[in-house]
């Protein structure tokens, strides 16, 4: 009874490393998304994957990279951290019937120095 | 521009009454709203939704109005419980291509008072 998973749960990055947020879910879902919180400003889309071998850009895209690996999984990739990056990233998905309802991981809290 | 706002950052209310939590959006073409509800160190929970041909829906201790002429929704909890303190986001549903797009206000934290 897992819902979505994400790992890691923290990680400590310096300005320029490269890392990737991993995201599964097992409720099969058609939809996935990946979102950034920040103080004050709610949670804001980066990318989203309508269905597995589709990728788009969200409010704002600039500095990541996503992939959709298969139908469970779908990952958030950092090519060169910035301070400006540093973020809770959550994950969601969502079925394509019309409850419209996103399910989120516990999220992953990240630091770039 | 902001399309979804909730102006209140925080709100204090007793335990066994009414709370309300507003939200405003902008957006006319949003087709569904709905309020998650966030505890610390963990992500958003769905706690009840709102269709745009609709003004109110209730789930127990939880009612959501909808005034799409003022372009407004609000959330009632009653009666408030301790375990209702939590930061409360809005959100407005676009759909597109199959995805739901949400759009999030900044979020409410509420605190219920013993």
């Amino acid at each position: 009874n897992a819902g979505v998973t994400q790992t890691p749960k923290f990680q400590v990055l310096k300005t320029g490393q490269s890392m990737t947020l991993q995201c599964a879910q097992d409720m099969n879902h058609n939809s996935m998304y990946w979102y950034r919180q920040d103080p004050g400003m709610g949670l804001r889309l980066i990318y989203y994957s309508a269905s597995e071998g589709t990728t788009d850009k969200g409010e704002v895209p600039n500095g990541y990279n996503v992939s959709r690996l298969n139908k469970r999984e779908f990952s958030l990739r950092l090519e060169s951290a910035a301070p400006s990056q540093t973020s809770v990233y959550f994950c969601a998905s969502s079925d394509s019937g019309g409850r419209n309802i996103q399910y989120f991981g516990a999220g992953t809290r990240l630091s770039v120095l | 521009d902001q399309q979804v706002k909730q102006n209140s950052p925080s709100l204090s209310v007793q335990e066994g009454r009414i709370s309300i939590l507003n939200c405003d959006y902008t957006n006319s073409m949003f087709d569904y709203f709905l309020w998650y509800k966030k505890y610390p160190a963990e992500g958003p929970t769905f706690l009840i939704s709102i269709s745009s041909i609709k003004d109110k829906n209730e789930d127990g201790r939880f009612t959501v109005f909808l005034n799409k002429s003022a372009k407004h929704l609000s959330l009632h909890i009653v009666p408030s419980q301790p375990g209702d303190s939590a930061v409360y986001f809005c959100a407005a549903s676009d759909r597109i291509q199959g995805a739901q797009k949400l759009v999030f206000g900044q979020g409410t934290r509420l605190t219920i008072n013993p």
